[in-house]
């Protein structure tokens, strides 16, 4: 399958730092990316839809000034957490489809794991 | 959660038997597909059914769909230590990919 890579794995930061998380799709273009929020054995919660060159579609009760995206180019999404606070340590999870796979199948990033100190 | 329910949400086996796990969703779909997940990582994508597909198989899996219910089930056959991890189906509607609650297989040796 396609490659998505998502970085960092892991970051620490202190309360009222951001932090910018990115997906990159390595082989094939991502029309559409997801960002996913995932606490400890619990499912995924869709943060939000981006796809490219225009504003991301943010689920209900998520903050867009808070969770901002970006999507510039086919293969590159990022998700920035603005003026973090230990509320929004979790694990958070992007996935990319697009023109080849058809948007319907996603291909998952290995997750970005957020402490918020 | 975002979509509907699954269950079981956890089911333990010895290897070599079939597991089954059943999701349900709530709208209308344009399919529907199950990813696997082990712990701390991203998912994977197993396979995917179309919403005028009511039967598929992919190896040891096999998919079924009822779109009158709203509900699907994965079946693994055969099952090995290896499969063990959690299992979402992820349906999508419109631009969007949901994931219901998941279940946490486990396979003993």
């Amino acid at each position: 399958g396609a490659v998505v890579s998502q970085h960092p794995s892991r970051v620490i930061c202190k309360s009222g730092t951001s932090v910018k998380i990115e997906c990159r799709s390595l082989d094939f273009q991502a029309t559409t990316m997801f960002w996913y929020r995932q606490f400890p054995k619990q499912s995924l919660m869709l943060m939000a839809t981006s796809n490219e060159g225009s504003k991301a579609t943010y689920e209900q009760g998520v903050e867009k000034d808070k969770f901002l995206i970006n999507h510039a180019s086919l293969t590159l999404s990022t998700l920035t957490v603005t003026s973090a606070h230990p509320e929004d340590s979790s694990f958070y999870i992007c996935s990319a489809a697009g023109q080849g796979h058809g948007w319907s199948e996603a291909f998952f990033g290995q997750g970005t794991r957020l402490t918020v100190v | 959660s975002q979509q509907g329910e699954e269950d079981p949400q956890a089911l333990s086996i010895q290897e070599g038997e079939n597991a089954t796990m059943n999701c349900s969703y709530k709208t209308s779909i344009n399919n529907l597909q199950w990813y696997r997940q082990n712990s701390g990582r991203g998912l994977v994508h197993l396979i995917l059914i179309r919403s005028n597909e009511r039967e598929k198989h992919s190896g040891r899996l096999r998919v079924t769909l009822d779109t009158s219910k709203k509900s699907s089930s994965l079946l693994i056959t055969a099952s090995r230590a290896a499969d063990t991890a959690s299992y979402f189906c992820g349906e999508t509607s419109g631009s969007r990919l949901t994931f219901g609650e998941g279940t946490q297989l486990t396979v003993n040796p």
